[in-house]
């Protein structure tokens, strides 16, 4: 099935840096959602993008959606303890399937 | 607030003894989704219902069965749950299929002993 390719698969950061992380697929995606998965929880929606090139920020996080539609990055900036976890893309194609893909996330570290 | 909620957010069950996890949704969303989730993986699939109609994944097994009697509430049904079946199970809705954000509950994380 359809993969998009995210990374880092980790990051291991002290507290105050800025954080960056992306994905990529083989096909042109209409929509890239970002989210952030906390150890036994489900994950929360942080960002949602639509259009090619539209940036959007929600706090200190920013998301971008690749001019190409094939890639999407996230950045933290000025990272505290509580940005610490899990955080996932995913996509809707622009063929149609009636479902998200996700990548394979990226494990956040913080050491204080 | 409106929000996706599931119970119970931990189930244990037995080998072979079938189980049934919940979701309810105070969204109004027409579409909801059953996922399972496996340490350090994506979400994965298993099916969802738009309004009333199910779409089952090809790959998701004969054992996982779904039931949405209202918009509200939607059933994940493991007829015989296998050791292989322990993971988290994830429920989500959105507005609607179509390049639609998805609303992630909290999950529960089922151990079969």
């Amino acid at each position: 099935g359809q993969q998009l390719n995210q990374s880092p698969q980790s990051m291991f950061i002290q507290e105050g840096e800025d954080v960056s992380m992306n994905c990529t697929s083989s096909s042109i995606f209409n929509t890239w959602l970002w989210y952030k998965q906390d150890p036994g929880e489900g994950p929360v929606l942080l960002i949602a993008l639509y259009k090619a090139g539209e940036l959007t920020s929600n706090g200190r996080l920013t998301a971008q959606f690749g001019i190409t539609r094939k890639d999407s990055f996230l950045n933290i900036s000025a990272s505290i303890p509580s940005d610490v976890g899990i955080y996932f893309c995913a996509g809707q194609d622009s063929q149609g399937a009636q479902k998200l893909v996700f990548g394979q996330g990226t494990r956040l570290t913080i050491n204080p | 607030d409106a929000m996706v909620i599931q119970n119970p957010r931990y189930q244990v069950t037995q080998f072979g003894k079938p189980v049934t996890l919940s979701c309810s949704q105070t969204l109004n969303h027409n579409v909801m989704y059953w996922y399972q989730q496996k340490s350090s993986q994506a979400p994965k699939l298993l099916f969802h219902y738009y309004d009333k109609d199910f779409n089952n994944e090809a790959d998701t097994p004969d054992n996982f069965q779904s039931r949405r009697p209202n918009t509200s509430f939607c059933f994940l049904d493991i007829r015989s749950p296998g050791l292989g079946d322990a993971a988290m199970y994830l429920c989500a809705t959105s507005r609607d299929l179509w390049g639609r954000e998805q609303y992630f509950g909290p999950g529960t994380r089922l151990t079969v002993t």
